[in-house]
C-alpha cells in the first residue's frame, strides 16, 4: 500500500482562493516533499520539510508537518489558473542509508478556474 | 527538466517485444531512478542506483531490468512487454544532501516515455 495518502482527490476553486492538499503517511519519515506535475509531464519539486521542522514557506506556498499525527499539508495562496496541475507528497522513509528513496502519494488534482 | 533526457517520448510496440528506454543527464548526480505512473495510483519505483555499481530492486522490479552505463546513464528494458506495462515512465536523478538524520535527497524528473503495449 502507498506510504503516502493524498486528501483531497481532486479539488477545484477560483483564481484568487487558497488550496489546501493534505497527505497522510503510516511510518516515520527522514523528511516530507511537495512534487508538482502539470498533465502528462515529468514531477518538478517544490518544497522539502525535515521531520525536526513543523512549518516553512516559500512564495505563495506553506507546508506544514505534523510528525504526531504523520501528516502534512500544502497550502497554496491566492491561487492562479497556471496552478491548475497535480500535487504528490512524498516521504523519505526513516532507516538505513536510503534517503533518497522517496514513496509518492496517489496526488491531489487541483483545478484553477480563472 | 532539460539535464535529465529520456528516449524515447513515446513509443507504441506489441506484447513479446524488447524494449529499452534510456536515461541520460548532465546534472553530475550520481543516484538515478525509474518510476512508472499508472492513473490513480501516483508513482511507483521500479530500480534505482545510487551509484555505478549500485543498482536496486523498487517496489515493482518483475518484467523489468536496468543497465547503469556510467554515472549519466540508466536504461531501462523490458525484456518480453506484455500490456499492463502500458504506462508512462519518468527517470529521475538526486544529489544527496548528508546531515546524518537530517539528509535531503530531492529528485528531478525527466520528462517521460508513454509506452503502449498492444
Amino acid at each position: 500500500s502507498q506510504q503516502g495518502e493524498e486528501d483531497p482527490q481532486a479539488l477545484s476553486i477560483q483564481e484568487g482562493e487558497n488550496a489546501t492538499m493534505n497527505c497522510s503517511y503510516k511510518t516515520s519519515i527522514n523528511n516530507l516533499q511537495w512534487y508538482r506535475q502539470n498533465s502528462g509531464r515529468g514531477l518538478v519539486h517544490l518544497i522539502l520539510i525535515r521531520s525536526n521542522e513543523r512549518e516553512k514557506h516559500s512564495g505563495r506556498l506553506r507546508v506544514t508537518l505534523d510528525t504526531s499525527k504523520k501528516s502534512s499539508s500544502l497550502l497554496i495562496t491566492a491561487s492562479r489558473a497556471a496552478d491548475t496541475a497535480s500535487y504528490f507528497c512524498a516521504t523519505d522513509v526513516t532507516g538505513g542509508t536510503s534517503y533518497g528513496k522517496l514513496t509518492f502519494g496517489q496526488g491531489t488534482i487541483l483545478t484553477v478556474h480563472p | 527538466d532539460a539535464d535529465v533526457t529520456q528516449t524515447p517520448r513515446n513509443r507504441i510496440t506489441k506484447t513479446g517485444k524488447r524494449i529499452m528506454l534510456e536515461c541520460s543527464q548532465t546534472k553530475g548526480h550520481d543516484r538515478m531512478y525509474w518510476y512508472r505512473q499508472d492513473p490513480g495510483l501516483g508513482l511507483r519505483l521500479i530500480y534505482y542506483s545510487f551509484d555505478v555499481k549500485d543498482i536496486n530492486k523498487g517496489e515493482i522490479s518483475d518484467g523489468y531490468s536496468v543497465s547503469r552505463q556510467a554515472q549519466a546513464k540508466f536504461s531501462l528494458s523490458l525484456e518480453s512487454a506484455i500490456p499492463n506495462q502500458t504506462a508512462l515512465y519518468f527517470c529521475a536523478t538526486s544529489d544527496l544532501k548528508a546531515g546524518g538524520r537530517f539528509s535531503t535527497d530531492t529528485q528531478y524528473f525527466g520528462p517521460g516515455t508513454r509506452l503502449t503495449v498492444l
